[in-house]
């Protein structure tokens, strides 16, 4: 069965103090490894898709990058505008679903 | 482009009682979705459509839950009976492309129901 395992649940950083968040995920086939970013009372917003092993995409203070077996959404030098719940999703070829993980919820104080 | 719209944003009802959600997709966009996103956790699939075909309903509570997608556009989810464990948010997505591919979900901003 495809599952997706998201790691820490929750994160406070201060302002300023770079960390990673981690997407560990079982899936036949992998079609793609979508990061999505969640405000409250909104929906979820697209960050990024990464298709392959040894891909990496970057988008100003965040950069994922992709295993074969884990995805990670590193977070530079981050800013209290950052804070969210950041999502993660695969989608696997055999039922082209696209299963999400639980989150992680990430506070930057200033 | 204009995005995933939804609504009502918010709605209250009593236990028992029926609710729907309406949703209106990216122009184009032929695959259409809907997620029930409890709070801490991540959305969960309730139903997929291509064009006005259910292509996956193996989490909706058929008991309770109905969806429709009339003329491949539009999109209408029905909670009837809803129970206390309903109370979620309601989210619509919709892609292009092929069904077999793994394009972008656009969400919409959710419909909040809270059964009492």
């Amino acid at each position: 069965e495809d599952q997706v395992t998201q790691s820490p649940e929750a994160l406070r950083l201060q302002e300023g103090e770079s960390s990673s968040l981690n997407c560990s995920y079982t899936v036949s086939g992998l079609r793609g490894l979508f990061w999505y970013r969640q405000d409250p009372g909104k929906g979820p917003e697209f960050l990024f898709t990464l298709y392959s092993a040894g891909e990496e995409k970057e988008k100003e203070r965040l950069k994922a990058t992709l295993t074969k077996k884990e995805s990670f959404l590193h977070i530079t030098a981050p800013k209290p505008e950052d804070s969210a719940t950041y999502l993660c999703a695969v989608v696997g070829g055999g039922t082209y679903k696209y299963i999400f993980g639980t989150g992680t919820r990430l506070k930057v104080l200033a | 482009e204009a995005g995933v719209a939804q609504s009502p944003r918010y709605k209250i009802i009593e236990k028992r009682q029926s609710v729907a959600f309406w949703c209106n997709p990216i122009s184009g966009h032929a695959t259409l979705y809907w997620y029930q996103q409890i709070l801490g956790q991540g959305p969960k699939l309730l139903i997929q459509f291509q064009n006005n075909g259910v292509v996956d309903d193996s989490q909706l509570p058929k008991d309770r839950f109905s969806a429709e997608r009339l003329k491949g556009v539009d999109s209408t989810l029905k909670i009837q009976p809803a129970k206390l464990e309903d109370s979620a948010v309601y989210l619509c997505a919709s892609r292009t492309g092929l069904l077999s591919g793994a394009n972008v979900l656009t969400f919409g901003a959710g419909s909040r129901l809270t059964v009492l």
